[in-house]
């Protein structure tokens, strides 16, 4: 059993349309980290949210840190195809933990 | 510029053979990583260190080793290869005593075992 589900697993979607990727957990997390994969790389952080509640932006992708620290959710504004990849969520336990617990991902592709 | 990389890219083996991954860093960190990525699972952490001499256990551990004899090498071991090995395998480093540390990948090996 993973210690964080995301969904939807995987996501097909037309360029220009909005969506939400969702990580979830029954644990608390000091903190959240959002990474983007594509084929044949390895993961690359995109942000890390570390209060209960906040709302981190980069140009169109929104982040939020649910208030319990139970969740997290990463919105896409205007998807475009360069936003295809895999996107996982990774939470650390307590606050300077060196290890990560990954999500089981979500497969993001943008049709032009 | 510092980087992390893996080797070999792709590798075909047999059952019940020994295979060496090997994963080097020149971000001179002390916290090093090993993930296998599987379809509907993520990435699963193998094993980690977080110093020379130091080796934990992950979450899948089973038939896997690691060594770490230097910063900059972590080495992951399969020792008698099987069919539910093949997977694409990650590694990763990390500075110590950051409050949220970010992990940098490396672009990850294929493993196939036949």
């Amino acid at each position: 059993t993973q210690l964080l589900e995301q969904s939807p697993q995987f996501l097909s979607i037309q360029e220009g349309e909005n969506l939400t990727v969702y990580c979830n957990s029954s644990s608390v997390f000091s903190s959240l980290q959002w990474y983007r994969q594509e084929p044949g790389e390895g993961p690359v952080l995109l942000v890390t949210v570390v209060t209960g509640g906040e709302v981190k932006k980069l140009k169109r992708l929104t982040f939020q840190f649910g208030d319990a620290r139970k969740d997290s959710s990463l919105h896409i504004t205007a998807a475009q195809p360069g936003d295809t990849g895999l996107y996982l969520c990774a939470g650390a336990l307590r606050t300077g933990a060196n290890n990560l617990f990954f999500g089981t991902g979500t497969r993001l592709t943008v049709i032009p | 510029d510092a980087e992390i990389t893996q080797s070999p890219r792709h590798k075909i083996t047999e059952t019940g053979r020994q295979v060496t991954l090997a994963c080097h860093q020149t971000w001179n960190h002390n916290n090093m990583f090993w993930y296998r990525q599987d379809l509907g699972h993520g990435l699963r952490l193998i094993h980690y260190s977080y110093g020379v001499q130091d080796t934990n256990k992950g979450e899948v551990s089973d038939g896997y080793s690691v060594s770490r004899s230097n910063t900059e090498d972590l080495p992951l071991t399969l020792e008698s290869a099987a069919s539910s090995q093949t997977s694409v395998y990650f590694c990763a480093s990390s500075v110590d005593s950051s409050s949220y540390n970010e992990q940098f990948f490396g672009p990850g090996t294929r493993l196939t075992v036949l």
